[in-house]
């Protein structure tokens, strides 16, 4: 089965710390492409930040970066210079190239919450 | 502002009753999707349509319909509404590609009594 597991439901943070989201998963495809989703108390769901698995290069969007261990199956998401702002429930997703309508396969989930 | 926007934020329903979710696009998106969100299970995928008229079942499609008569619309279906049917209920859009994310709707809470 096709799975995304983030063992971690619950975590926190002091505001302008760093924090990392764990996330690991399961598909014996070779091509497709990773995403975190952010969910604020607003329901929202925004794109945090994606990568393709065939690129090496850690994917970096402003304070938001991950750490992809392709062999490992693992995708963490790694937040610097926390800010109230990012309090949410993150979701780390994998989309496959071979699936008809490409379809996301979702994890838990992990709530963020950040301490000022 | 490019959006997907679901009718209804909240709603409240009998058990029993048909229940419809409306969900419009406005970005030529050909995948559509719902999703339902439960604590502690994440996101799980009910229906999903790649083109008009077409539908293919997710995961958890039981008690589920949908339609898709316009490109823009995606519609869920609850046929007959049960008090497990509560949760919040999510659609989506993308282009075709798995390069791209989906764009989310603020989705609809459902409760059935």
């Amino acid at each position: 089965a096709q799975t995304v597991t983030q063992s971690q439901p619950e975590m926190s943070v002091q505001e302008a710390e760093t924090v990392t989201l764990s996330c690991t998963y399961d598909t014996s495809e070779s091509d497709y492409y990773l995403f975190w989703y952010k969910q604020p108390p607003s329901r929202q769901m925004i794109l945090v930040i994606r990568q393709e698995a065939y690129k090496q290069q850690n994917a970096t969007e402003n304070r938001f970066s991950v750490n992809f261990q392709k062999a490992a199956k693992s995708f963490s998401l790694k937040i610097s210079d926390s800010q109230l702002g990012d309090a949410a429930m993150y979701f780390c997703a994998y989309r496959l190239s071979n699936q008809g309508a490409q379809k996301l396969v979702f994890g838990q989930g992990t709530r963020l919450t950040i301490n000022p | 502002d490019v959006k997907v926007t679901q009718s209804s934020r909240y709603l409240v329903k009998r058990t029993g009753e048909k229940v419809f979710l409306e969900c419009v696009q406005d970005m030529d998106h050909e995948n559509m999707f719902w999703y339902r969100q439960d604590p502690g299970l994440g996101l799980r995928l009910i229906y999903f349509s790649y083109d008009v008229k077409m539908k293919e079942k997710g995961d958890i499609p039981e008690g589920y319909s949908v339609s898709r008569e316009k490109k823009e619309r995606f519609s869920l279906i609850l046929e007959s509404a049960s008090t497990n049917q509560t949760s919040m209920y999510l659609c989506a859009s993308s282009l075709s590609g798995f390069r791209y994310g989906y764009t989310f709707g603020s989705g609809t809470r459902l409760t059935v009594v």
